[in-house]
């Protein structure tokens, strides 16, 4: 059973457009909602993370928003560059287990055409 | 470069050989996780370790599936008799004791003949 359900599957966006990633879960103990990017041959490296006590985080051209009723987070990039072309991950984490496992979303293929 | 070392990169094992696979976490971190990656899949929990104790394993198949993370030495996933299904990247994160933040090696990309 899938925890974290990630949507689109892959993502094709003009340079300068915004990318929105989005996220939905079910479990209310998750506390803790990182962002992966992965670069093909890479690790995942953490990009931006977010706690549900607040609405929105951002950093530089990254943006998380975060619906807690609606149990839904995204990441939007603003102003995409081909640099940006990678895949995305969302991610949780249990309240209470602070060094717990993390639930992956299947991924997103993102694609910014120059 | 102080991050996590995985190695192989890149191992190729023939059906019913055992597939041994290191990780060597940031320097300073005590706790170890596992990851397997399907294509078009995304990152699937197998293990949490911490220094000579498994704290989770919930994610890791029973048999032929084991991990350790000694008091010397790298995190060792090993994966006995192996079989084509168990063809995956599979990625160590780890992080310090204040959590948060794992931090992810290259991968080791297992295939199986």
């Amino acid at each position: 059973q899938q925890q974290v359900k990630q949507s689109p599957q892959s993502l094709i966006v003009q340079k300068g457009g915004i990318s929105i990633i989005n996220c939905a879960y079910e479990n209310t103990a998750f506390d803790y909602f990182p962002w992966y990017q992965q670069f093909p041959g890479k690790g995942p490296a953490l990009l931006i993370a977010i706690r549900p006590d607040v609405s929105e985080k951002k950093e530089g051209r990254f943006t998380i928003s975060f619906n807690k009723s609606a149990k839904q987070f995204s990441l939007h990039i603003m102003d995409s560059q081909p640099g940006d072309s990678a895949t995305y991950f969302c991610a949780a984490r249990r309240r209470g287990s602070t060094l717990g496992r993390l639930y992956f979303g299947r991924g997103t293929q993102l694609t910014v055409w120059p | 470069n102080a991050g996590v070392m995985q190695n192989p990169r890149h191992l190729v094992r023939r059906r019913g050989q055992e597939a041994r696979l290191r990780c060597s976490p940031v320097k300073g971190h005590s706790h170890v996780y596992w990851y397997r990656q399907l294509p078009e899949e995304g990152l699937k929990f197998m293990v949490y370790l911490q220094k000579e104790n498994i704290i989770d394993e919930s994610g890791m198949p029973k048999e032929r599936f084991s991990a350790e993370f000694p008091k010397e030495g790298p995190s060792i996933l090993r994966i006995q008799q192996v079989v084509r299904g168990d063809s995956a990247a599979y990625f160590c994160a780890s992080s310090g004791d204040s959590g948060d933040i794992q931090y992810f090696g290259a991968g080791t990309r297992l295939s199986v003949l």
